[in-house]
């Protein structure tokens, strides 16, 4: 039973180009959660979703980053036009149903560098 | 959303029993409490949860004051792959995310 898959686990990109960060949760898992880590500080909350809607959006910048969780394959974030204050791990988290009472399942991240 | 403190670091000696503190005063009679660790350069990983009694599983015990305004961690017998930040969260009724604050990052000694 597969935990919470992101890849790639290390992303390049020089600034002004995409990058494209995917999760593929827990098999079974509709409730996904993206969290933002820069440097030498803790966990920020950007986005939760459930298959194929935004439920909370309220830790997106407002500008170049999205997010979705289609029906059929993995959620993805995207972030347009990066810069350089964008190199952070980013990590995903999936759960079945609301947190709850319930474990959350954590991905090992995707560590995204500007260059 | 409930606040909490919890000291920013800890230290403790390989296979002696630590006690992570946690004050949540404002955390409300149907709040469960939930804890977290990141080890170095991984993804968080669940610990923990409780509501209103003692519980215990395989990596920890999570003691719940009768009041409900504090919680401890224990590990029984820290290991160096305990040495972690740990995050205590409280999770109201219809939390739709674990909102974490600054951990208090965990020192093993050998």
């Amino acid at each position: 039973n597969a935990g919470v898959m992101q890849n790639p686990r290390h992303l390049v990109r020089r600034r002004g180009q995409e990058a494209r960060l995917r999760c593929s949760p827990v098999k079974g898992h509709s409730h996904v959660y993206w969290y933002r880590q820069l440097p030498e500080e803790g966990l920020k909350f950007m986005v939760y979703l459930q298959k194929e809607n935004i439920i909370d959006e309220s830790g997106m910048p407002k500008e170049r980053f999205s997010a979705e969780f289609p029906k059929e394959g993995p959620s993805i974030l995207r972030i347009q036009q990066v810069v350089r204050g964008d190199s952070a791990a980013y990590f995903c988290a999936s759960s079945p149903r609301k947190l709850l009472g319930i474990e959350a399942f954590f991905g090992q991240g995707t560590r995204l560098t500007v260059v | 959303d409930a606040k909490t403190t919890q000291p920013n670091s800890m230290e403790s000696n390989e296979e002696e029993p630590v006690h992570l503190p946690c004050n949540h005063s404002t955390i409300s009679g149907t709040d469960y409490i939930h804890w977290y660790r990141q080890l170095p350069s991984q993804g968080p990983e669940y610990v923990i949860h409780g509501l209103t009694s003692n519980v215990n599983n395989r990596m920890a015990s999570l003691a719940i004051a009768e009041d409900r305004k504090s919680s401890t961690l224990i590990l029984h017998r820290a290991t160096l792959r305990d040495a972690a930040v740990y995050y205590c969260i409280p999770l109201i009724q219809g939390a739709q995310k674990l909102v974490f604050g600054q951990g208090t990052r965990l020192t093993i000694n050998p």
